[in-house]
């Protein structure tokens, strides 16, 4: 069971390049998101979905593209990437039900993003 | 909007002591979720303990235990008998409804022989 898997786990960017980090889970949850962790910040949610076909915006989602087309995939673009944007990106997964919020939250390993 | 706040950046403790780590968290829900997660070196993130809020019990996983306060609304870890693998970041984390998972800053544990 292969649960959330990030790719890739480790880039090297230029200023103005694009990339896309994409995120697949295999346990058919409605929920998927995207989080930033950066020094002394904690983990801050960039965008999330709440089923396929559909994206909203988190707390930073500026300089960030999503989306959702198949259920178990879902895209984090950087349309031209900066220095500020230099983080550890995490995706998560949980199923949705009648009360989504105590059902377990599952993670990725990371994807380690350096701009220079 | 919820928020999380955990005050200790970072503490430490010797191996086979008890140590707490804080956290308050702001919300104007009723019916709500608390977890701690611990990220070690390798930064994988790992649910140690969960809290509903509905329940007045107390949460325990072996060595890790909560104190929840829902009036005050804190939530702080005990973690006893610390062992050298729990030195990691802890961060605090909230959730309810449809809503999605808040985390605080974190706490970098540091556990010394």
């Amino acid at each position: 069971n292969a649960g959330v898997t990030q790719t890739p786990k480790f880039r090297v960017l230029k200023t103005g390049q694009s990339m896309t980090l994409l995120c697949a889970q295999d346990m058919n949850h409605e929920y998927m998101y995207w989080y930033r962790q950066d020094p002394g910040m904690g983990l801050r949610l960039i965008h999330y979905s709440v089923g396929e076909g559909t994206t909203a915006k988190g707390e930073v989602p500026d300089g960030y593209n999503v989306s959702r087309l198949k259920k178990q995939n879902f895209l984090l673009g950087l349309e031209s990437a900066a220095p500020s944007q230099t983080s550890v990106y995490f995706c998560a997964s949980r199923e949705a039900g009648t009360d989504p919020s105590g059902n377990t939250i599952y993670f990725g390993e990371g994807s380690w993003l350096t701009v220079v | 909007a919820q928020t999380v706040t955990q005050s200790q950046p970072e503490m430490s403790v010797q191996e086979a002591e008890t140590v707490t780590l804080s956290c308050t968290y702001d919300t104007s829900e009723n019916n709500y979720y608390l977890f701690w997660y611990k990220q070690p070196p390798s930064r994988q993130m790992i649910l140690v303990i969960r809290q509903e809020a509905y329940k007045q019990q107390n949460a325990t996983e072996n060595r890790f235990s909560v104190n929840f306060q829902k009036a005050a609304k804190s939530f702080s870890l005990k973690i006893s008998d610390s062992q050298l693998g729990d030195t990691a970041m802890y961060f605090c984390a909230f959730t309810s409804g449809y809503s999605t998972l808040t985390f605080g800053k974190g706490t970098m544990l540091l556990v010394s022989p």
